[in-house]
This record gives structure tokens, sequence and C-alpha cells, in this order.
């Protein structure tokens, strides 16, 4: 089974900063497969990116995914108050179905 | 606009039985396939099992492997999770999710229900 690592665990930054996340898979992962999705406290996750770099539909341009192979990484441009969560990413692989990383939690300093 | 609305939660012993059910709208259901994820308290995102549009693949964790089982009815716009054997460790937040693209099993979900709470204590 493929683990996704996330960190830091949890990023302290101001509205208006550049936030950077990273994902990092134990073994090469398929860029058509590894997404990113946010979640609020008391809301399902939503989906940001997919196949590590598009943009899902109505998610601000602000928000960017990039990486291949077993590193991978989600960068907010300008933090917008709106965008202090938890993010996830996510990768399939067969046979071990999908896993997600354990997220990060962005936080207002 | 999409919906995806989770029921059949609720508390329940350990070793005992229950049915998720995830009411679908506004897309054309048997196009989709279909996921179950569920979320322990204060935890992560787990996925547990997923099924294609005509039911003809389906996967599940290693976790809830021969306890739980997934289907649907396109007929119905219907998505069931039965939970057999249930244990403390299945208590979560399940949510089922549809993924973006049509005709794929394997996929982004896009989007996700709000949930339903399963909790398993004696």
């Amino acid at each position: 089974e493929i683990v996704l690592t996330q960190s830091p665990g949890t990023l302290s930054l101001s509205p208006g900063e550049r936030a950077t996340l990273s994902c990092r898979a134990s073994q090469s992962v398929s860029s058509s497969y590894l997404a990113w999705y946010q979640q609020k406290p008391g809301q399902a996750p939503r989906l940001l990116i997919y196949g590590a770099s598009s943009r899902a539909t109505g998610i601000p341009d602000r928000f960017s995914g990039s990486g291949s192979g077993t590193d991978f990484t989600l960068t907010i441009s300008r933090l917008e108050p709106e965008d202090f969560a938890v993010y996830y990413c996510q990768q399939y692989g067969s046979p071990g179905g999908y896993t997600f990383g354990q997220g990060t939690k962005l936080e207002i300093k | 606009e999409v919906q995806l609305v989770e029921s059949g939660g609720g508390l329940v012993q350990p070793g005992r039985s229950l049915r998720l059910s995830c009411a679908a709208s506004g897309f054309t259901f048997d196009d989709y396939a279909m996921h179950w994820v569920r979320q322990a308290p204060g935890k992560g995102l787990e996925w547990v099992s997923g099924i294609s549009w005509n039911s003809g693949s389906i996967g599940y964790a290693d976790s809830v492997k021969g306890r739980f089982t997934i289907s649907r009815d396109n007929a119905k716009n219907s998505l069931y999770l039965q939970m057999n054997s249930l244990r403390a460790e299945d208590t979560a937040l399940y949510y089922c999710a549809k993924v973006k693209v049509r005709g794929v099993m394997v996929n982004w979900f896009d989007p996700w229900g709000q949930g339903t709470l399963v909790t398993v204590s004696s």
C-alpha cells in the first residue's frame, strides 16, 4: 500500500501570505491519480486539485498543484480568510485502492 | 445541482449490522462510479469502498473486506453500504462521493455528501 505523508502537520500563516503544503508518497504515484481536497470544520471535503495540477470547477486560481513521482505540492499564493482549513492529498494505487494523507491543518497565525 | 444525501447511521452494538444509503440527484446516476469514505471523530479520511456505474467492478479497503458490502440501485438513484460485524473502530462519519468523470471507476471524488454518523458502542 502506498503511504502518503503530508507536511507540515500544522501550518500557521497570516492572510495574504503564501502557503506551501507537501505530500510525499512512499513509492511513485501516477500524477493522473493525485488529488487535493479542502475540508472546513463541519463540512464535507471539497475537491481542489486533480491530476496533480488541474484545478477543479470553481476553485480560485490562487490554488495550484505541482509535482510528480513521490513529491507533490499544493500552493496557495495569497491566503484569504476562507482558506484556513485542513487539506488532504489522495492517490489511487492498485491493489490497495485509494489512500489519503493524514492532512495538513492551515491555521491563522 | 448534484446532491448526495446519506442516511441510515446511528448507534449500534459491536457485532451488529447497519445499512447506509445515499440518495443521489442532479446528475445521471448510472453514468458514474460511486464511493464510500469515512472519517473517525477528529481523524483523517479513509476510503472504504467503491462501485462502478454498472456494479461490474467493486473494491474494498482491507479494513472492511469481508464485513462490508457495497451495492447500488440505478433505478432508485441510490448507493448502499451494508455493514456487518461492526467494531468500535468502524465508528466514523460515512460520506458517499461521486467520481468526477463519467464511465470510469478510478477517479477523483467530486462532490461528497454531508455524511451520516455511525457509532459502534455497547
